[in-house]
């Protein structure tokens, strides 16, 4: 168990829909970076928060968004859902860029 | 894209045996990071290495780094069948905020 908690585990959406995906992060981690890992594929950064404030982003498009609370848990929201963001999403805390990340179980997310 | 490229893509080896997974990566980093991924879940982190560091040891495990060539290596010994799993590499580049992922090496201990 890492602390990093996701919720929920699976998800089911149907094109064009709108998701809210959700993440606490580990106790002491005030840096939660999410993570994009499509079927046989590594996981892709999507972006990273650090202290409520977007600190690098990967090659997503603006519909993908997130937020980051003061508590440091997060949020990453998907816009208008395409059947390619079928994926897993995982979401990891670390306590600053360049340390190891804890990542939680992610949330697998179907798009029919 | 992928920073980190894993070889070989699949490894199945018999319980007691020793696996290896070498990895390679294109730019300049931070540290580099193996971690383990079951059943397609959450990651799990095995081990960090810096680039001022050459080996790195932690139980079963043991990482080396060759910053000249870019790559790393993973060794397992000997391997039980607990150690299934799909094993990623993961770079930090030395002014990046992001981990760049291989496509990982699927590992089947036969028992």
């Amino acid at each position: 168990e890492t602390g990093v908690t996701q919720s929920p585990t699976h998800l089911i959406k149907t094109r064009g829909q709108q998701v809210t995906l959700r993440c606490s992060s580990q106790s002491g981690h005030n840096t939660v970076s999410w993570y994009q890992q499509a079927l046989g594929q590594g996981p892709q950064f999507i972006f990273q928060y650090y202290r409520e404030e977007e600190n690098g982003r990967g090659n997503f498009p603006p519909r993908f968004s997130g937020l980051q609370f003061p508590n440091y848990s997060s949020e990453l929201n998907v816009n208008a859902l395409e059947l390619d963001d079928s994926a897993l999403y995982l979401c990891a805390s670390s306590s600053n860029s360049h340390t190891e990340a804890f990542f939680g179980q992610g949330t697998r997310l179907t798009v029919v | 894209s992928q920073q980190g490229e894993e070889d070989p893509q699949a490894l199945s080896i018999q319980e007691g045996e020793n696996a290896t997974m070498n990895c390679s990566y294109k730019t300049s980093i931070n540290n580099l990071q193996w971690y383990r991924q079951n059943s397609g879940r959450g990651l799990v982190h095995l081990i960090l290495i810096r680039s001022n560091e050459r080996e790195k040891h932690s139980g079963r495990l043991r990482v080396t780094l060759d910053t000249s060539k870019k790559s790393s290596s993973l060794l397992i010994t000997a391997s039980r069948a607990a150690d299934t799993a799909s094993y990623f590499c993961a770079t930090a580049g030395s002014g990046d905020y992001k981990l760049s992922f291989g496509a990982g090496t699927t590992v089947t201990v036969r028992a």
